[in-house]
Formats: C-alpha cells, structure tokens, sequence
C-alpha cells in the first residue's frame, strides 16, 4: 500500500465550483505540504503545516485554503475554482527524524482541470 | 532566499549516453541537496542526496557531488537507459527553514533505444 495517498486521482470541474482534494499518510511524519506543478515552473509550494495545529501559507497561497484534520491528513480547498488553477497537485510529508536532511514523501498527485 | 537554477530540458540522449543535468544553487546557509525523479504518471521520488560539502549521493548509476566552492550539485550517469526517462528536480533544503524546500524547475529526459 501506498505511503501517501491522494483522492481523487483525476477531477474535472467548472469554473466557480468549490472542490477538496485530500491527502492521508500512513508514515506517521508530522509534516504535510501541498504543491502545484505547471509545465516549466517546477513545483511551487501552497501551504505546510509541522503539526495538527500549525498551519502555514507557501508562496501560492491566494485562491487555497487547507484544513488538517489529524496528524495522517491534510486537505486542500479551492473555494471557488477557476481556470488558471488547473495544474497538477501534490502531497508531501516529512518527519523530524529527516527534518535536517529536508527529504520529502509524495503521494501520486491529482491532476485538476478547472472548464 | 534560497533558489534552484536547473539546466534546461528537454534532453533527448540515446540508449547508453552520457547524461548530465545542471543545478546550481544559492542559499544563505548550509543546505543539504537533493535529486527527485518524476517518471510518468507518478509523483516525485528521492533518486539521491548528499547533506554536506564534497559528499557524493549516488543511486541506480546516477551520481551527484555536493561542490560548495561552485554551489553546484551536477547529476550524472554514464550510461543511460531507456527506463531512465523521466523528469529531475533538483532541490535543497536548509535546517533555518525547517524542513521546506526549494525545487528547481525540472529537466524532462527522454533516452532513445
């Protein structure tokens, strides 16, 4: 089974349209993060969060928010989607033990179209 | 702040080539380094790392070593494969920032047979 896992995998939505994408990790890591990855611009980080009570925006925040519902989940919100925020969306965890080697976990992404 | 310049893709090699792939970086501390592979359809998976100054990371034949005196972290394998085509982020990240990242842009590698 996989470590980090996202749903759904795939989503195609109008523009507007309010939509969650949800991460849960099996790794026991106390850090999360969710990216953008658009053609040529590498991933771009949106919000991270070291605990269920931290919560931190990245350098995308505008148009996301995110909720972490328990220490294995952390979800990521567009409350109203449009066109320019379809790309593809990833999941990531690291823990303390790896915090100094900065290594980071990725789930399988979802890949969001905004019509 | 801390930045990742990546050479440029798309690659295109033949099977058993030579690959390099750039990445220089700028950082105000001491990072530790990193190579990820994206291979089709997946998400992002350490390929190898190296955490301080003259340390070589090394997986699967690809190689990198840490050149502080060049702030470089050049990936390397000397004979490539067709199953090696995929995308190569390099990144870093510092201690100062807790276990946030910096990613480079990508390098798509496309290796013929």
């Amino acid at each position: 089974d996989a470590d980090v896992t996202q749903t759904p995998r795939n989503r195609i939505t109008k523009t507007g349209k309010r939509i969650m994408l949800e991460c849960s990790q099996t790794k026991g890591h106390d850090r999360m993060y969710w990216y953008r990855q658009d053609p040529g611009l590498g991933l771009r980080l949106i919000y991270y969060s070291f605990d269920v009570k931290d919560i931190n925006k990245g350098e995308i925040s505008d148009g996301y928010s995110v909720s972490r519902q328990a220490q294995a989940k952390f979800s990521l919100s567009l409350e109203s989607a449009i066109p320019n925020q379809t790309a593809l969306y990833f999941c990531a965890t690291s823990d303390q033990t790896s915090r100094l080697l900065g290594e980071q976990f990725f789930g399988p992404g979802t890949r969001l179209t905004v019509l | 702040g801390d930045s990742v310049t990546q050479m440029e893709g798309p690659v295109t090699l033949s099977e058993e080539a030579f690959l390099t792939i750039n990445c220089t970086y700028t950082a105000t501390g001491y990072p530790s380094l990193f190579w990820y592979v994206q291979y089709p359809g997946e998400g992002l998976q350490l390929l190898l790392k190296a955490t301080k100054a003259d340390d070589k990371g090394s997986n699967k034949g690809f190689e990198a070593t840490y050149r502080k005196e060049t702030t470089s972290f050049h990936l390397e394998k000397g004979s490539v494969q067709v199953s090696d085509s995929a995308v190569y982020f390099c990144a870093l990240s510092e201690g100062t920032n807790a276990g946030k990242s910096t990613f480079g842009d990508g390098t798509t590698l496309t290796v013929k047979p």
